[in-house]
């Protein structure tokens, strides 16, 4: 079964810019999760979509936003793009249902100038 | 107080000798507890998970989980020089599917 794959790997942008990022998770798989992760702050939940539906939402600010489509696959988007927003940002799979184990993608490494 | 917390370490031990990580968490509504190991510059691999009271074994790891404590631990029987990286410990509540991980520890096996 293929994993889960995310798209582009790397990406430099400038401030101001914004920048969307995809994900396609396992076959089967209806829940996408988001996490950016910095070495200052580690890994940190950003937002899960479930059934093309927002279901849990981390504390952060309203510059990122995502979305779900039918086939499950997900987007995140950042916008007006600021230096700390510099990362790698995560997507994970799981079935959604409760205790779910969640499988991560390789990350999309995004540089901020 | 942080939500999950682990040592960052490093840990060192000597190959063929047991690693044993640690995390204790401060959310008593959390139901169910993962391990990921990940390597540097890449992303982390789901490597054990807990939900129940007890040990649980897989391969040459195994988990163990005290919910009163509010403690779960890793350990690592015969480590490996490829098990050199960091442990990051997660833990989530019922019903969200939303990941609270702890700063990982850093593990250095040597041959």
């Amino acid at each position: 079964k293929a994993g889960v794959t995310q798209t582009p790997r790397y990406l430099i942008k400038t401030r101001g810019q914004q920048v969307t990022l995809s994900c396609s998770p396992i076959s089967g798989h209806r829940s996408v999760s988001w996490y950016q992760q910095t070495p200052g702050q580690g890994l940190q939940f950003l937002f899960e979509y479930f059934s093309e539906t927002q279901r849990n939402k981390g504390n952060f600010p309203g510059r990122f936003s995502g979305r779900q489509f039918s086939n499950s696959r997900s987007e995140m988007n950042v916008s007006t793009l600021e230096l700390g927003d510099s990362a790698l940002y995560l997507c994970a799979s799981s079935l959604g249902v409760s205790y779910n184990e969640q499988f991560f993608g390789p990350g999309t490494r995004l540089t901020v100038l | 107080q942080k939500e999950v917390e682990q040592n960052s370490g490093p840990l060192s031990v000597p190959e063929g000798a047991i690693a044993s990580l640690n995390c204790t968490y401060s959310d008593r509504g959390s139901q169910s507890f993962f391990w990921y190991r990940q390597y540097s510059g890449k992303s982390p691999e789901l490597i054990m998970f807990i939900y129940s009271n007890g040990d649980k074994e897989d391969g040459r790891f195994t988990a163990q989980l005290n919910k009163a404590s509010q403690y779960v631990s890793l350990l690592i029987r015969d480590s490996q020089p490829s098990d050199s990286a960091t442990y990051l410990c997660a833990v989530m509540n019922t019903g969200f599917q939303k990941l609270v991980f702890g700063t990982g520890t850093r593990l250095l096996v040597s041959p």
